[in-house]
């Protein structure tokens, strides 16, 4: 298995312009979590999934970010309109039911011009 | 609400001295406790956890409840040790963990 699977590994945008990142699941995990992760901030959890279903978005900080996840392997993070602020690592994780650990894909940085 | 707390952003020590990195944690209920390391250019990745008592590459925590402390020590440490450290709380059934701000650990020759 090649891990939890992100795409793409760096992006460079101006703002204003939409950003997609992706995310592939390990097969069989049905919890995926997207992160994002700054030097001043550090990890936060911004949406959580279970079964594909959204369960808390509570970390997603605003309107322009929403996420997706259309099918169990798949699952999409956008940010529209893309702002400087945004610029951050972002990663998501997957878990299976039952088990306590979390597995990180590499993580996407996203630098917003 | 859960909060995790990891006082020092950056740590340095010399090979082969002790080593402590310190979190504290606030939650209500039966916490479970993780370490996870992420590497230079590396995915972040588990270390360890409280549940399992058990010792990877040399590094220990213990649960301290009275104190709500989960703090990772190893007793000599090496270059390859150093990464961003950070210790995470999953604060029930939901599974999601919330990360303290990460301590930077710099083993130094």
């Amino acid at each position: 298995d090649a891990g939890v699977i992100q795409s793409p590994r760096h992006e460079v945008t101006e703002m204003g312009q939409e950003v997609t990142l992706r995310c592939k699941p390990i097969s069989g995990h049905d919890y995926l979590f997207w992160y994002r992760q700054t030097m001043m901030r550090g990890l936060e959890l911004l949406i959580y999934f279970n079964n594909n279903v959204p369960i808390d978005d509570s970390g997603m900080p605003e309107d322009r970010f929403s996420a997706k996840m259309p099918n169990a392997s798949f699952s999409t993070l956008k940010i529209q309109p893309s702002e400087p602020r945004d610029s951050a690592v972002y990663f998501c994780a997957t878990a299976r039911t039952g088990a306590e650990t979390q597995y990180f894909g590499p993580g996407t940085r996203l630098l917003v011009l | 609400a859960q909060r995790v707390t990891q006082p020092e952003k950056l740590l340095s020590v010399f090979k082969g001295a002790p080593v402590e990195l310190k979190c504290n944690y606030s939650y209500s209920g039966s916490p479970e406790l993780f370490w996870y390391v992420q590497y230079s250019r590396q995915r972040l990745q588990l270390l360890l956890r409280h549940i399992s008592r058990e010792s990877i590459k040399g590094f220990t925590a213990d649960l301290n409840k009275g104190e709500t402390s989960f703090h990772l020590k190893k007793p000599f440490a090496q270059e390859e040790d150093s990464a961003m450290y950070y210790c995470a709380l999953n604060s029930g059934s939901a599974r999601q963990l919330t990360f303290g701000s990460g301590t930077q650990l710099t083993v130094l020759p």
